[in-house]
């Protein structure tokens, strides 16, 4: 079974500054997607970034992206240019490719984002 | 930009009461999903649903649960006989085709406190 880590619980970044959440995963698989979701107060999920295990390029989204290490398995998300809206919980996320197991996602226990002025 | 509707936004019950939480995915998806949060924790997968049946469900998702999407448009997760440890965010989702592992879309989450 697949395991996703986020081994910062809480984070804090100066507004305009930038900011790392890391993200580890295992697994046995060499095609899957990884997610970012960010889960504000209102504790909507919302999409953040996604990335293809087979394309070696890392995604990016305006002032989000991320450094994808698919050898240490690792998928960290850079906040550049930080905003007081960026204040929330960032989980990551992993789906497999494969057809038997694709439906579902599993999620990191989350790391908490301050942004201070 | 189409979104998931989840309905109702908060419901407190009785222990042992009958919850039915209410779901519309985004129109032309085709898998539909149920995940779980229990306060402070991480969200769960619970099951998903295609072409009108399971197509995985977790160990979570026990003979309490059941899923349903009556009308082509809603998609329900019904909980028979609510326990106190199933108070939790229950979040609905959907993608447009799994097999390219498309991006899972979130509603906004129904809130269910269980007394």
């Amino acid at each position: 079974a697949q395991t996703v880590t986020q081994s910062q619980p809480e984070m804090s970044v100066q507004e305009a500054e930038t900011v790392t959440l890391s993200c580890t995963y295992d697994t046995s698989e060499s095609d899957y997607y990884l997610f970012w979701y960010k889960q504000p107060p209102s504790r909507q999920m919302i999409l953040v970034i996604r990335q293809e295990a087979y394309k070696q390029q890392n995604a990016t989204e305006n002032r989000f992206s991320v450094n994808f290490q698919k050898a240490a398995k690792s998928f960290s998300l850079k906040i550049s240019d930080s905003q007081l809206g960026d204040a929330a919980m960032y989980f990551c996320a992993y789906r497999s490719a494969n057809t038997g197991t694709a439906s579902k996602l599993t999620f990191g226990t989350g790391t908490r984002l301050q942004v201070t002025l | 930009e189409p979104e998931v509707t989840q309905t109702p936004s908060h419901q407190v019950t009785q222990m042992g009461q009958e919850v039915i939480l209410r779901c519309v995915p985004i129109s032309n998806h085709l898998y539909f999903y149920w995940y779980r949060q229990i306060l402070g924790q991480k969200v769960e997968f619970l099951v998903s649903f295609y072409n009108n049946e399971i197509s995985e469900k977790s160990e979570i998702f026990d003979d309490q649960f059941s899923v349903e999407r009556p009308d082509g448009s809603n998609f329900t997760l019904k909980i028979r006989s609510t326990k106190l440890e199933d108070s939790a965010m229950y979040f609905c989702a959907s993608s447009d085709n799994r097999l390219i592992g498309n991006t899972i879309y979130f509603g906004e989450g129904s809130w269910l406190t269980v007394v």
